[in-house]
Order: structure tokens, then C-alpha cells, then sequence
């Protein structure tokens, strides 16, 4: 069973902190990472996508990668309480067939 | 608008029937999936289409059968509903299986079986 591993919460921050979520795979097969955000109710949306060690930038957001340690996460910068969801790392590796999803990390942005 | 849309939103019913869901997507994507999340926010793949072959997930009781028409639709029919049916069931598109993009979610069908 490939899985994927995060810590489910809730993380608690203070507005304009740095949020560090943290994700964990055990197919050393996988090749691509994603993380997506969910807010109660609502259907999770893509907010970044990596599949090269190292780090990838997009405004507030930047994920990591070190595939030797199976290791993937997602550091939000300026943390706002609009960034207040659950926080979905999913990976997909070449033995599936589809996005294979962690449970999640509830994030709480306090004003 | 260019989207995955899934009907109906809300879907409550009794043990022993049958429903279907139905998911369409106009974004051109040759994949399409359906996805289960549990009251514990988990969401667990259930099938995967791509261009009218279906990849099946073994633990998906045969209860569920899921049909394609076209490569921009496809639909869930569950047959003899069970309390632990009970879930929100996403439909999601991408362009290919193994795509780096990302997949593209519906809004998500809540079934509540009582």
C-alpha cells in the first residue's frame, strides 16, 4: 500500500507568521507532488505542483522536495486567516493510476 | 465556464436504494476519476477512466459501478446503499493518468444515506 503520511493538526499560527506543512511518502517510486487546499465545504483546489528536488516558488507559496528523504512540503509565508483550510499532499507515482492523497493538515491562521 | 460539474450537490436517500451521480467536464481532459472523502476528510481514489478504459480499485465494492459515455462524462451508479456510503464523492478530470498539472475537481456530490 503506497501511502501518503501528514500530520493532521490543527496547525496554529499567527497571522503573518510562516506555516510549515509537512508530508511524507513511502513509494520511492513517485514523481509528482502536489498540494492542494480545502476549505470546509468545498472541493480541494491545486495550489502548487513539484516534481524536481529542490525548492519551487509562486508568491506566498513555496514547496520542497528531497525525494532521497521521501519527504515533501509546503511553507506559506505572510500566513493570512483567508489560508485558514485543510492542506492535501498528494503524490503520484508510476505503480498507480491516479493521485494517491495524504489526510491532510487542518491550518488555523489567528488574527 | 470551463469546469467539472457534478449533480446532484446534495443527494440523501434510504439503505437498499439505488442513485447515481452524474460528473461532465468541458476542459478536454482525457482522464476522469472519482474520488470518496470520509467524515474524516480522507479522499481515497475509487476509479480511474481514461479514453473509455477503466482502471478498477480492488477495495471499490462491486456496488459501485461507474460508466462513460464519452471522455467528458462519467458517472457513478451505486446499487444497494449502505450507512457507510455516507460520504462526499468527488468527481476530478486531468489531461493525462500521470499528469504534472495537477486534476481538476467538481464540487462534490454529499451523500447521506439513512
Amino acid at each position: 500500500q503506497k501511502e501518503v503520511e501528514q500530520n493532521s493538526g490543527p496547525l496554529s499560527v499567527p497571522e503573518g507568521a510562516i506555516a510549515s506543512l509537512n508530508c511524507t511518502y513511502s513509494d520511492r517510486g513517485s514523481q509528482s507532488f502536489f498540494w492542494y487546499r480545502q476549505y470546509s465545504g468545498k472541493s480541494p483546489e491545486l495550489i502548487m505542483f513539484i516534481y524536481s528536488n529542490g525548492d519551487k516558488e509562486d508568491g506566498r507559496f513555496t514547496a520542497q522536495l528531497n525525494k532521497a528523504s521521501q519527504y515533501v512540503s509546503l511553507l506559506i509565508r505572510d500566513s493570512q486567516p483567508s489560508d485558514s483550510a485543510t492542506y492535501l499532499c498528494a503524490v503520484y507515482s508510476n505503480s498507480g493510476y491516479a493521485l494517491n492523497f495524504g489526510k491532510g493538515t487542518s491550518l488555523l491562521v489567528t488574527p | 465556464d470551463t469546469a467539472v460539474s457534478q449533480t446532484p450537490k446534495y443527494l440523501v436517500t434510504q439503505m437498499g436504494n439505488d442513485k447515481s451521480i452524474k460528473c461532465e467536464q468541458n476542459l478536454g481532459h482525457d482522464t476522469m476519476y472519482w474520488y470518496k472523502q470520509d467524515s474524516k476528510k480522507f479522499l481515497k481514489i475509487m476509479f480511474s477512466y481514461n479514453n473509455k478504459e477503466l482502471i478498477i480499485n480492488e477495495t471499490v465494492p462491486n456496488r459501485f459501478s461507474p460508466k462513460s459515455p464519452d471522455k467528458a462524462h462519467l458517472n457513478l451508479h451505486i446499487n444497494s446503499l449502505e450507512l457507510g456510503d455516507s460520504a462526499v464523492y468527488f468527481c476530478a478530470s486531468s489531461q493525462v493518468v500521470e499528469s504534472n498539472y495537477g486534476y481538476t475537481f467538481g464540487s462534490g456530490t454529499r451523500l447521506t444515506v439513512v
